[in-house]
Formats: C-alpha cells, sequence, structure tokens
C-alpha cells in the first residue's frame, strides 16, 4: 500500500487566494482526519470524517474553511480566503478504528 | 492547562542508552494511548497503540500506562543516533475516539 497520499507537498500562495489541498487514504479505512501543525500549537484536529461523513468539524473555522469527502478514496480541505496565520503544516491521517496512519503534509505558506 | 502535558525536550543521551519520554494527562476518561515518532520534515508514525492500563513492549520500545496516577511513558532500549525525532504522546476516548489530544512532542537527539 502507497500509504496516505497528500497533494501538494508544497504550497505559496498569496493572502486572499483560494486553497485546496488533497488527501487519498489507505484504501480499506474508514476514518478521515485533517490536521494543522505549528510551532506554537502543535498539532490540532481540524475535522473528521467516518464512513464519509463529518463527525466532528468543531476545531475548523467555517467561515472559511470546508472539508469534503465526495468518495472513500478522496477528501479535500479548502481555504477561501486564505490569510498568513493559515500559514502550517497540514497533514492528512486515516485509520480503520486502531492507530493513525499519517500523509507527508502539506506545507502552506501564504504571503 | 492543557489537557496532556509533555516536556518538548530536547533530551540528548549517547548511543545505546535508555531513552525515557513521559506525558502527564488530566481526563481520567482517556482509554485509548498512542505513541508517535515525528522525523523533520516527515509526517508522525504510529509507534505504540495500548489501551486501558498495562505495559506493552515491541522490539526496543515499551509503552506504560499508569491510569492511577495519568501517566504515561515510552521507553526505547539500547538507542542509536536513527532514534533522533520527535516523540509525540496522544490519547483520547471512549466517547471521542476520533478527537486524539496530541502533547507537544519531545524532541531525542541521540549522539554517536
Amino acid at each position: 500500500d502507497a500509504g496516505v497520499i497528500q497533494s501538494p507537498r508544497h504550497e505559496v500562495t498569496e493572502m486572499g487566494q483560494e486553497v485546496t489541498l488533497r488527501c487519498k487514504p489507505i484504501s480499506g479505512h474508514d476514518y478521515l482526519f485533517w490536521y494543522r501543525q505549528t510551532m506554537m500549537q502543535g498539532l490540532e484536529l481540524l475535522v473528521y470524517f467516518n464512513n464519509k461523513a463529518v463527525m466532528d468539524d468543531s476545531g475548523m473555522p467555517k467561515d472559511r474553511f470546508s472539508a469534503k469527502m465526495p468518495n472513500a478514496s478522496f477528501s479535500t480541505l479548502k481555504i477561501q480566503p486564505s490569510e498568513p496565520r493559515d500559514s502550517a503544516v497540514y497533514f492528512c491521517a486515516s485509520s480503520s478504528g486502531g492507530g493513525y496512519t499519517f500523509g507527508s503534509g502539506t506545507r502552506l505558506t501564504v504571503v | 492547562q492543557k489537557e496532556v502535558e509533555q516536556d518538548p525536550g530536547p533530551l540528548s543521551v549517547p548511543e545505546g542508552a535508555i531513552v525515557s519520554l513521559n506525558c502527564t494527562y488530566s481526563n481520567s476518561a482517556f482509554q485509548y494511548f498512542m505513541w508517535y515518532r515525528q522525523y523533520s520534515r516527515k509526517g508522525p508514525e504510529l509507534l505504540m497503540y495500548t489501551y486501558s492500563s498495562g505495559n506493552k513492549e515491541d522490539g526496543r520500545f515499551t509503552a506504560q500506562v499508569d491510569k492511577s496516577s495519568k501517566y504515561i511513558s515510552l521507553f526505547i532500549r539500547d538507542s542509536q543516533p536513527s532514534d533522533s525525532a520527535t516523540y509525540l504522546c496522544a490519547m483520547s476516548t471512549t466517547d471521542s475516539w476520533g478527537k486524539l489530544q496530541f502533547g507537544a512532542g519531545t524532541q531525542v537527539v541521540v549522539t554517536p
């Protein structure tokens, strides 16, 4: 298995632009998580899905962030409009109910 | 105060020594406990996964959970330079299994 696949690996964008991060979970995993990691806050859960349904999005700023999982093998996290404070590494992870498998992350820089 | 506390280090040890890492927590409802290793510019990698109290051993790694003290530990025996990384503890409750609470991570440096 190729593991959790995220794209792009790096993204540099200007403030106010729309950014879309993509994730392909491990086949057969029915949980998918989006995390954000910064030096100051560490790893923060933004949203997670179970069988494509949102289970908890309380950590996600809903005025500018949106997450979707249109099918079992694909999820997106969209930021619109982006702000400099959104600069961080965004990780996607998947699980079948035990430990999580993380992707390599997307390093987002908003200038 | 954060629910999960972890000393950020850095913790420097000589090669071959035992690395001892720990986390304390405040939520007595936590039942699932995990340890992750994160290399620089990589995603966290699951090392150990335990439920409730007790010990678990996997190769050079031993995880301990003491729920009465709200304290978990990870021991790495015969440490190697390749063990140099940041180690994160994480935990969740049964009701909110998906809302994993992470510690800040401890940076470990194993010197040859």
